[in-house]
C-alpha cells in the first residue's frame, strides 16, 4: 500500500496524559498537513509542513500542540496535558509539490477519558 | 473572512435518483476547490480537483462543476454504494490552510 499511513489507529487515553501520533506520507510527497475534524464537522487545518519546516500553524491551537516532521519524511503530532476536548480523529494528509491535491490518511482517533 | 457552506447537510435518495449537492464559498483568492468523499470512521477519499469557473470534471456517476461563487456535484442514476458524506474544501491564495465544509451526507435507498 503507497498510500499515507497513520499509527496507531485509536488511542483511549486519560484527561492529563500526554499523547503522539505519527503519519507517514506518500513517498515522493514533501507537503504534510494535520488536520482535527470531530463529530459533524468537516476537517479543521492544525499546521502544515514543506519538507521538514513547519510553514503555517492554526491560531486555534493550544500551546499544548507541537508537531515535528525532522527528516522530511514521516511526522509526529503531540498533545500534552490532554483534555476531554481532545478527542476527535486526527487525520494526516500528503501532496506533491506543485500540486494542489491532498490526499489523507486513515486518521488516528483519540478518546480523553 | 475565507468561508465554505455546503448544502444540503443530509439528502436521502432512491436509487437511481439524480441529484446535485451545492459547495457556495466566499475567499479571497481561490487556487483550488476539492471535492472529497468520507466513510465513516475513515478518512477523506479524493474525488476532484477544480481551479477555475467553468471548470468541469467526471469520475463513473460523479461530475462537479466550478463557477466563480459555488460548485456542484452532480450524481447521476445513484447506488447505495454511493452513500457517504461529501466534503468540499478550498484552498486560498497567500495561505497553505485549505478550508473545509461540514459536508453533505448522502444517503441512497435501494
Amino acid at each position: 500500500d503507497t498510500g499515507v499511513s497513520q499509527d496507531p489507529r485509536h488511542k483511549i487515553t486519560k484527561r492529563g496524559q500526554n499523547v503522539t501520533f505519527r503519519c507517514d506520507p506518500i513517498s515522493e510527497h514533501n507537503r504534510l498537513y494535520w488536520y482535527r475534524q470531530t463529530l459533524g464537522q468537516g476537517p479543521e487545518f492544525l499546521t502544515y509542513f514543506q519538507n521538514e519546516a513547519q510553514l503555517e500553524k492554526s491560531r486555534l491551537l493550544s500551546d499544548r500542540f507541537s508537531a515535528e516532521r525532522p527528516k522530511g519524511s514521516f511526522s509526529t503530532l503531540e498533545i500534552q496535558r490532554t483534555e476531554q476536548g481532545d478527542s476527535a480523529m486526527y487525520l494526516c494528509a500528503s501532496s506533491l509539490a506543485g500540486e494542489e491535491t491532498q490526499y489523507f490518511g486513515p486518521g488516528t482517533r483519540l478518546l480523553v477519558l | 473572512e475565507d468561508q465554505v457552506t455546503q448544502s444540503p447537510e443530509a439528502l436521502r435518495l432512491q436509487e437511481g435518483e439524480s441529484s446535485s449537492l451545492n459547495c457556495s464559498y466566499t475567499v479571497s483568492g481561490l487556487r483550488g476547490l476539492f471535492w472529497y468523499r468520507q466513510d465513516p470512521g475513515k478518512g477523506p477519499e479524493f474525488l476532484f480537483t477544480l481551479y477555475s469557473a467553468g471548470e468541469e470534471k467526471e469520475k463513473e456517476r460523479l461530475k462537479a462543476t466550478l463557477t466563480k461563487k459555488e460548485s456542484f456535484l452532480h450524481i447521476t442514476a445513484p447506488k447505495p454504494e454511493d452513500s457517504a458524506t461529501y466534503l468540499c474544501a478550498v484552498r486560498t491564495s497567500g495561505t497553505y490552510k485549505y478550508i473545509f465544509g461540514t459536508g453533505t451526507r448522502l444517503k441512497v435507498l435501494a
